[in-house]
C-alpha cells in the first residue's frame, strides 16, 4: 500500500531563517505531488504541484519554492521566512494517470511557527 | 480557485444522519465531485467521490443531483468522531485540487 510521510511535524523558526520541509511517498511510482498551506482558521491553499522530477508548477507567488529531486521526494523551501509564512503545511500525492477521478492523499502535516 | 459553495457550519445530533450540502453550479461534464474531511491538526481524509451517479462506501453516501449542480454528503449515523471540517471539491482539468473553506460539522451528544 502507499504511504506518505512529511517532516518535521513541528518547527519554530525565527524571521529571516531558512526553511526545508521534506515529503516522501512510498508504494507508488511517478506520483503527482502537492504542497498545500493552511493558515489558522482558514481553508487549504495550493502552493505547488509537480507531475514529475524537476517539474514544478507554482500557484501562488511568494518567498517559498519547491523542488523534486527524486521521483517520490518533494521539498518545500524558503531562503528567508516571513511571519506570514506561519501555518500548517501539507504534502499530498495522487496517482499519475489521466482523467479526473483521481483521489489525492495527504500526509500528516507540518506546523510552522515563524517568530 | 474553489468552484464550490458550502455552509460555514452545521450541527447534527449524535446517531442521526448528517446531510452536508454543496453547490457547484459551474461544474463541467467531466469534473468529479470529491469530499474530504479534516479533523483539527491532521491532514484531510478522503471520504468519497463521484461523477454522475450516487455513490456509497463504508463512510458515507454521495448524492449528486441530475443536473450535477449540487450534491449532498450523507453520514448515516453521525458519531462524535465525525466532528470535523468537511470539504466539497470539484477537481478542475489538470492535476490541481482546490479546496474551499468547507463546512464545520459539530456532532452534539
Amino acid at each position: 500500500s502507499q504511504t506518505i510521510h512529511q517532516w518535521p511535524a513541528t518547527l519554530v523558526q525565527p524571521v529571516g531563517s531558512p526553511l526545508s520541509l521534506e515529503c516522501t511517498v512510498e508504494g507508488t511510482s511517478n506520483p503527482n505531488l502537492y504542497w498545500y498551506r493552511q493558515a489558522a482558521g482558514r481553508g487549504l491553499q495550493l502552493l505547488f504541484y509537480s507531475v514529475g522530477i524537476g517539474q514544478i508548477s507554482s500557484e501562488v507567488p511568494q518567498n517559498l519554492s519547491a523542488s523534486r529531486p527524486q521521483d517520490r521526494q518533494f521539498i518545500l523551501s524558503s531562503k528567508k521566512l516571513l511571519l506570514s509564512d506561519s501555518g500548517f503545511y501539507l504534502c499530498a500525492w495522487s496517482a499519475h494517470r489521466t482523467g479526473l477521478g483521481n483521489t489525492i492523499y495527504f500526509g500528516e502535516g507540518s506546523w510552522l511557527t515563524v517568530v | 480557485d474553489a468552484k464550490t459553495t458550502q455552509p460555514t457550519s452545521m450541527d447534527c445530533a449524535e446517531g442521526r444522519a448528517a446531510n452536508l450540502p454543496c453547490n457547484h453550479s459551474t461544474i463541467s461534464g467531466n469534473e468529479y465531485v470529491y469530499w474530504y474531511r479534516q479533523i483539527h491538526s491532521q491532514g484531510p481524509q478522503y471520504i468519497i467521490h463521484g461523477l454522475k451517479n450516487n455513490e456509497t462506501n463504508e463512510m458515507a453516501s454521495l448524492i449528486i443531483t441530475e443536473d450535477r449542480k449540487s450534491s449532498t454528503l450523507i453520514l448515516p449515523h453521525a458519531t462524535l468522531r465525525d466532528t470535523a471540517v468537511y470539504y466539497c471539491i470539484v477537481r478542475v482539468a489538470g492535476n490541481q485540487f482546490y479546496f474551499g473553506t468547507g463546512t464545520s460539522l459539530t456532532v452534539i451528544p
